[in-house]
């Protein structure tokens, strides 16, 4: 089992619609969560951290479900703009500080 | 933000060449810089990681004689791909770390290698 997995897609919505992505991580012992947004031929960006309680920025809500071990990102009034990568990142404490990225989730919006 | 940058943004060679491809921290000191390659329409994969003024940690399939890694300074880490091949096209991006946390990990614009 890959240690972090998600859905590929592609997701193609309308402009205006509710989209939501999940992200699965096998390590239990994860502490740290985020997602990053990649654009086509671009280098990743921190979108948002994910906190145990949840989090919304904007349009974007980032949720953590530990007993079920997934985050997921759930995107209102999807914009054309959005259209792009979504990586989900999970990160161990203590000694390993490496990140592990997920193969991310293409999201394409249209008009 | 801080600021990472790599060059070249694109590059083209023979096969059978070698290309440096090189990452740098512009206002911050980098004590880890990651290495990673991606495929097309693939995942972001790590291929080393590497701490100022020691040797690169490379990940499990990759070969560290044919993908040398330096990192001299604080700001500045170098990828190597020796004797590259048509397999080795891909996206070069690094990264770099000021601290643990990945909230202070920030990516290069990345690097896309052809070979010919």
């Amino acid at each position: 089992r890959k240690e972090v997995e998600q859905d590929p897609g592609p997701f193609n919505v309308p402009e205006g619609a509710t989209v939501a992505f999940n992200c699965t991580y096998s390590n239990s012992a994860s502490q740290s969560f985020f997602w990053y947004r990649q654009d086509c031929r671009k280098e990743p960006k921190l979108l948002m951290s994910v906190y145990s309680s949840g989090n919304e920025d904007g349009r974007f809500t980032a949720q953590l479900n530990r007993a079920s071990q997934y985050i997921s990102l759930l995107i209102r009034d999807s914009k054309l703009s959005d259209s792009a990568t979504y990586l989900c990142v999970v990160k161990l404490s203590g000694g390993s500080y490496i990140p592990t990225f997920g193969r991310g989730t293409s999201l394409i919006v249209h008009p | 933000g801080a600021v990472v940058s790599q060059h070249p943004s694109r590059v083209i060679c023979k096969s059978g060449t070698s290309v440096k491809i090189e990452c740098r921290s512009l206002d911050f000191q980098a004590t880890t810089m990651f290495w990673y390659r991606q495929f097309p329409k693939k995942s972001l994969m790590l291929m080393a990681t590497s701490n100022e003024g020691s040797k690169a940690t490379y990940e499990q399939g990759v070969e560290k004689d044919k993908f040398l890694i330096n990192h001299a300074s604080l700001t500045l880490s170098t990828l190597t791909v020796t004797s590259a091949h048509p397999e080795d096209s891909s996206f070069y991006i690094c990264s770099a770390r000021e601290g643990t946390s990945v909230l202070e990990q920030y990516f290069g614009p990345g690097t896309r290698l052809t070979v010919t």
